[in-house]
């Protein structure tokens, strides 16, 4: 049973729009939330993450937003721009440390 | 080279052979690790190193052992594997296992493997 889902596969964006992705996750105890992104031929790496003690946290143009009574959390882009065509990956953990579950991948297409 | 490095990048092996996955971190990292992904799945954590101990084994069939001979390098060895089990391996590094969170995880850029 996946406990991180990513539910949309793909997404596509127009370049200059905001692109939303989105994450679920059904385990309670997780209580660090992380989104890394993986260009072809890569490794993924990482882009932002999120506490449970917060709701936002904002990097330039990435704000990840986490709903704890819903269990989700959803990763912000704005400006989309082609550069971040990528596959964006969620991951969670329990506690300190660096087991991670990671969520099946969302591609993101920016078009120009 | 810097980061973290995998060989080979691709990798075709029959039921029967015996290959082994080579992951190298030029980072001074103490935890490494080994994920699988596999066509439409998540990463899967398959094994954990930390100072060169194995402290994670996520049910992984034995006909995947790992190797991990110093902190720099670990290795998957791969014997009598299925057509399931083509998809990519990502080895990854952390400073350490509890040093803090997530975003200490450095990946290379994976091993795809095709079995048939």
């Amino acid at each position: 049973d996946q406990q991180v889902k990513q539910n949309s596969p793909s997404l596509s964006v127009q370049e200059g729009r905001i692109s939303i992705l989105n994450c679920d996750y059904t385990n309670s105890m997780f209580d660090y939330f992380l989104w890394y992104k993986k260009y072809p031929a890569e490794g993924p790496t990482f882009l932002i993450s999120i506490s449970s003690i917060k709701d936002k946290n904002e990097d330039g143009r990435f704000t990840v937003f986490l709903n704890k009574s819903a269990k989700h959390l959803s990763l912000h882009i704005v400006p989309s721009q082609p550069g971040d065509s990528a596959v964006y990956f969620c991951a969670a953990s329990v506690g300190a440390g660096n087991m991670l579950t990671f969520g099946g991948g969302t591609r993101l297409m920016v078009k120009p | 080279e810097t980061g973290v490095t995998q060989t080979p990048r691709h990798l075709v092996m029959g039921m029967t052979n015996k290959k082994s996955l080579k992951c190298e971190q030029h980072l001074g990292h103490n935890a490494m690790y080994w994920y699988k992904q596999s066509a439409k799945k998540p990463l899967e954590l398959m094994f954990v190193y930390s100072l060169e101990e194995r402290v994670e084994n996520n049910s992984v069939p034995s006909r995947f052992s790992p190797e991990c001979p110093n902190s720099s390098h670990l290795f998957l060895h791969l014997h009598t594997l299925q057509p399931e089990d083509s998809a990519l391996y990502l080895c990854a590094s952390s400073q350490d296992l509890a040093s803090g969170r997530g975003e200490t995880q450095y990946f290379g850029p994976g091993t795809r493997l095709l079995v048939l």
